[in-house]
């Protein structure tokens, strides 16, 4: 299968900091990249819809500001958590499909990202 | 309630046991059916799909979909503990632009030796 790359793995940071999380397809140009938050034992609850070369599309309840999203080229997105509190501390999770409209999603390794 | 119904478990078998996951779900909409695996502190891994009602064998793993029920399963024959992990199930409208998923909450199985 596809290989989608995140980076870090973890990431510790101060309250009111803010933290960038990378996501990369490896081995093809994904026009559509998907972030993905995961609570212990929860689901995944997708945030954002991320489109290359124009705004990301977020889901309701979640705050534009505060995730910022960056899909500047066809295989790197970024999230980046803007003045992060111990609240937001999770799990996120990127995917993209091979192609616009493939079945198939790959997922990234996760980010575990917690503020202290 | 829920798009998307799973029983989370944990649910533990022995080794060499048939293992039976199932998913819910109430959008009619829903047209591809997949399964992941997640292992602890990992991203999901995409062990299967399935479009409309059907079944799809890959292996020990078998998934079927019943649209008329609203009811998918994955079966895992020959289990082995390196099958712990947790089980997602997902699923997704058809067409282009509707490529949302929608995901279970995920069932924690543990196989043992």
């Amino acid at each position: 299968g596809a290989v989608v790359s995140q980076h870090p793995s973890w990431v510790i940071c101060k309250s009111g900091t803010s933290v960038k999380i990378e996501c990369r397809s490896l081995d093809f140009q994904a026009t559509t990249m998907f972030w993905y938050r995961q609570f212990p034992k929860q689901s995944l609850m997708l945030m954002a819809t991320s489109n290359e070369g124009s705004k990301a599309t977020y889901e309701q309840g979640v705050e534009k500001d505060k995730f910022l999203i960056n899909h500047a080229s066809l295989t790197l997105s970024t999230l980046t958590v803007t003045s992060a509190h111990p609240e937001d501390s999770s799990f996120y999770i990127c995917s993209a499909r091979v192609r616009t409209g493939a079945t198939e999603a790959f997922f990234g390794q996760g980010t575990r990202l917690t503020v202290v | 309630q829920k798009e998307v119904e799973q029983d989370p478990g944990p649910l533990s078998v022995p080794e060499g046991a048939i293992v039976s996951l199932n998913c819910t779900y109430s959008n009619s909409a829903f047209q591809y059916f997949m399964w992941y695996r997640q292992y602890s502190r990992k991203g999901p891994e995409l062990l299967m799909y399935t479009y409309s009602s059907g079944n799809k064998e890959d292996g020990r793993f078998t998934a079927q979909v019943d649209k008329s029920s609203k009811y998918i399963s994955l079966f895992i024959r020959d289990s082995q503990p390196s099958d712990s992990a947790t089980y997602l199930c997902a699923m997704r409208g058809g067409g282009f632009g509707n490529e949302k998923l929608t995901f279970g909450t995920g069932t924690r199985l543990t196989i043992i030796p």
